[in-house]
């Protein structure tokens, strides 16, 4: 099935800085890559996705990068302000293509 | 608000208890999900249900017991749980195909306590 690995765990920043995320994917069928962001004692949200048709997606700050051949995706994060703090979680379809499966998540924590 | 309703948001229950969480969603979406959140694993998936046929049960135990009567509706039945089952219970909801470029949205979790 579906295997997710996302790093680092942790990774704190100053305000200003740009935080990067990585996540590896093991099923080369998977097509989809979304990010989540989950704020403290809320629900996780989409916060970025993209399809394996192109190869980075922007939405201002928040940026995701796609390495197909690699089979490895990232997340990032530029001009990082305090509300970014959050876990942020990567996912990918499940072999069967009907759920999402998780990575571990990453707490960011930005300092100002 | 994201159209997926998770109720009760906080339950505890005793190991002996029966109870329910219940989800429903406004979103006309075919799909559900239960997903458990905790410190060990943060994004567990546990059953899929897609127009209400369960599809996949992520090898959880028997004391958690899913029903989805129709699209719009899920429930997951606890019976004689272990305190180590305490977590947060997220359902969620999605329309189409995942690969599509179609993402799940999560209700508001119900957190549980069991003791």
């Amino acid at each position: 099935g579906e295997n997710v690995e996302q790093h680092p765990s942790t990774l704190s920043v100053q305000e200003g800085d740009s935080a990067v995320i990585k996540c590896t994917y093991s099923d080369s069928a998977s097509n989809y890559f979304p990010w989540y962001k989950q704020e403290l004692g809320k629900r996780p949200q989409l916060i970025i996705d993209i399809r394996s048709n192109v190869g980075e997606k922007k939405d201002q700050r928040i940026a995701v990068t796609l390495n197909k051949t690699a089979k490895h995706f990232s997340l990032h994060i530029t001009e990082t302000q305090p509300e970014d703090s959050a876990v942020y979680f990567c996912a990918a379809p499940n072999q069967a293509g009907t759920a999402l499966i998780f990575g571990k998540g990453t707490t960011l924590s930005v300092s100002s | 608000e994201t159209g997926v309703t998770q109720t009760p948001r906080h339950l505890v229950m005793g190991m002996t208890n029966k109870k329910s969480l219940k989800c429903e969603q406004h979103l006309g979406h075919n799909a559900m999900y239960w997903y458990k959140q905790s410190a060990k694993k943060p994004l567990e998936l546990m059953f899929v249900y897609n127009f209400k046929e369960q599809t996949e049960n992520n090898s959880v135990p028997s004391r958690f017991s899913p029903e989805c009567p129709n699209s719009s509706h899920l429930f997951l039945h606890l019976h004689t749980l272990q305190p180590e089952d305490s977590a947060l219970y997220l359902c969620a909801s999605r329309k189409g195909d995942i690969n599509s470029g179609n993402t799940i949205y999560f209700g508001e979790g119900s957190w549980l306590t069991v003791v």
